[in-house]
Parts: structure tokens; sequence; C-alpha cells
């Protein structure tokens, strides 16, 4: 089985400065992992993914995640952040292969940025 | 924005009534998922669909049933509403392929008094 951390619940940051938001992972086998952005009252989208390749993956609005398989981490971060990103954001784990996608998620990290 | 309602958003209801939820997609694809997210926990599978009659438990699915009649229809039912079911539930979908992302439906806020 796999679990997800997400080690801070809220983060609040000044508009333009740089924001990381963590997340660890736990499984016994080889995983998918994801990133969700939850604006309010919406549903969830899908910010990025890692499935294979390249560990460093991007968003087409200037996140970046890396994932670091011995430290079982895939932070977010953003090197300037906007009003805009303001949101509640979801590291997510599904088992690697075929099937349906059965994704564990963390707790939530709550993005607020001040002006 | 992937083709994907759900009814009622919104829904007030008292201990042990049944209630149904419905989500409905215009996507023809092939799964379909039931999520409830609460503070502190994220989401949370319930049940899930790999076809139309094919459904599977998730991580939280006691007290709910599921029913896939048809490939847009995906039915989440508690047969006997408790409290602790308050919470917003979430479908989502996704294609053949197993990379392929998940879209997700705009939620159903239920609430169990």
């Amino acid at each position: 089985a796999q679990s997800v951390t997400q080690l801070d619940s809220q983060v609040p940051v000044f508009e333009e400065a740089p924001v990381e938001l963590r997340c660890n992972y736990s499984s016994s086998v080889s995983v998918y992992l994801f990133w969700y952005v939850q604006y309010p009252n919406q549903g969830l989208q899908l910010l990025l993914k890692y499935l294979s390749g390249s560990t460093l993956v991007e968003s087409i609005n200037g996140f970046e995640a890396e994932f670091n398989k011995s430290q079982t981490s895939f932070h977010l971060r953003k090197p300037s952040v906007h009003i805009s990103d303001t949101a509640e954001y979801f590291c997510a784990v599904s088992e690697s292969g075929q099937g349906a996608q059965k994704l564990v998620f963390g707790q939530g990290t709550r993005l607020t940025i001040n002006p | 924005d992937a083709g994907i309602t759900q009814s009622p958003r919104h829904k007030v209801t008292e201990t042990g009534t049944p209630v149904t939820l419905r989500c409905h997609q215009t996507e023809n694809h092939r799964y379909m998922y039931w999520y409830r997210q609460d503070p502190g926990h994220g989401l949370r599978l319930i049940h899930y669909s790999y076809g139309v009659k094919d459904t599977d438990k998730g991580e939280v699915s006691d007290g709910y049933s599921v029913s896939r009649s048809k490939t847009e229809d995906f039915l989440l039912t508690l047969e006997s509403a408790t409290s602790s079911q308050t919470s917003v539930y979430f479908c989502a979908i996704s294609g053949a392929g197993f990379h392929n992302e998940q879209f997700f439906g705009p939620g159903t806020r239920l609430t169990v008094l």
C-alpha cells in the first residue's frame, strides 16, 4: 500500500517570492507521482506528473517538481508566485502499471499569496 | 474542460435516509472513480469502475455502494446515511492507458444531519 505525507498544511508567502511545497511518499512498489491543484469551490486539476524518464517535470504555469527516489520525495516549487496561485495543492501517488489509476492523496497544502 | 457533471451539487439529508449521487460523463472514458474529501485527509477513494457493471472497492468503501449500468453514468449510493458521511464527494474519469490523467467533476457537498 502507498501513503503520502504533505509536510505543511498551510504555506503563506508574499507575491513574487519563491515557494516549495513538500511531499513525501511511502511505497513498496514502483509508483507514479502527481500534483493536483484545487481552486476555491472547484474540482481538482492536474498540475504535473512524473511517470518515468527525467526526474524534473514542469507545468505550463511555472511550477516544477523533482522526483527523488532515494528520499522518496516529490516536492513542488515555483521561483516566483502570483496572487492567482492561491489554492490548495495535493500530492498523489499511484502504483505504476496498467489498469485503473487508484490515487492515494496527501492531506493537502493550502498556499496563500499575500500582496 | 472534460465533460463531467455531478448531481445534485448540494444536498442536506437526515441520518438513516438513502442518498444517491450521480456522475455523468460525455467523454466515453473507461474508468470512473468516486472520492470523498475531508479536511486533514485529502481525497480518499471510495469505489471505482473499470467498465459497465465492473466495479471494485477503494480505501473507504464501507457504507457505500456503486453501480454503472451505462458507460456515461456512475452512481454512488449511501444506503443509510450517517453523520460521518458528511463530506464533499468528487467523481473522476480517466481513459484507457495507465498514464492518462484523471479529470475531476465539480463535486457534491453532502450534509447528513
